[in-house]
């Protein structure tokens, strides 16, 4: 079945420098997908829709220069995380669409967890 | 802008009892897809089970089933049997039936099987 994975799993960076989460789809195109963020004992909110060869689009109150999305690709679609700060660690988890589009299955990635030191 | 409402923080059930989460959420939207999904500590999502507005029938897989009221916009999860393996979080989420299927999700319920 169609299979959505995500790398790092884990990662930890120095605060002020860049770290970058790729989002795959395995075995399926993916036109769209969905970056979400979420902290501890919380739920998952959504920070951008990342569209294929199109800008990304952002939630409110998420800055874009922050988190550069790119979805260069039908099947892979990058987070930048630019100047980490500690207040940026946090699991990230990425999903994508059922491409046969029933409208009812969204994949999801592992999930990354970041770091800032 | 749709809102889903988790109003139970944590659950408790005994093995291999029955157990209801519940769920609300607002909307003007006639046609949508609702769903109820699973994390366990590795943090994966998992589809339980999902639930498409324009249906009457309440949605069912296995042991997990839902209580769909569209009118009074509620969608609880009913557990029966419940097993350890069924210890985790468990989120709400709303889709709109229209071209973007990004989801709105609930707080969460956290849910302890007492073996």
């Amino acid at each position: 079945g169609a299979v959505v994975s995500q790398h790092p799993s884990w990662v930890i960076c120095k605060s002020g420098t860049s770290v970058k989460i790729e989002c795959r789809s395995l075995d399926f195109q993916a036109t769209t997908m969905f970056w979400y963020r979420q902290f501890p004992k919380q739920s998952l909110m959504l920070m951008a829709t990342s569209n294929e060869g199109s800008k990304a689009t952002y939630e409110q109150g998420v800055e874009k220069d922050k988190f550069l999305i790119n979805h260069a690709s039908l099947t892979l679609s990058t987070l930048t995380v630019t100047s980490a700060h500690p207040e940026d660690s946090s699991f990230y988890i990425c999903s994508a669409p059922n491409p046969d589009f029933s409208g009812n299955t969204i994949y999801f990635g592992e999930g990354s967890w970041l770091t800032v030191v | 802008a749709q809102t889903v409402t988790q109003s139970q923080p944590e659950m408790s059930v005994q093995e291999a009892e029955t157990v209801t989460l519940s769920c609300t959420y607002d909307t003007s939207e006639s046609d949508y897809y609702l769903f109820w999904y699973k994390q366990p500590p590795s943090r994966q999502m998992i589809l339980v089970i999902r639930q498409e507005a324009y249906k009457q029938q309440n949605a069912t897989e296995n042991r997990f089933s839902v209580n769909f009221q569209k009118a009074a916009k509620s969608f609880s999860l009913k557990i029966s049997d419940s097993q350890l393996g069924d210890a985790a979080m468990y989120f709400c989420a709303y889709r709109s039936a229209g071209g973007n299927e990004k989801l709105t999700f609930g707080t969460g319920t956290r849910l302890t099987i007492i073996p």
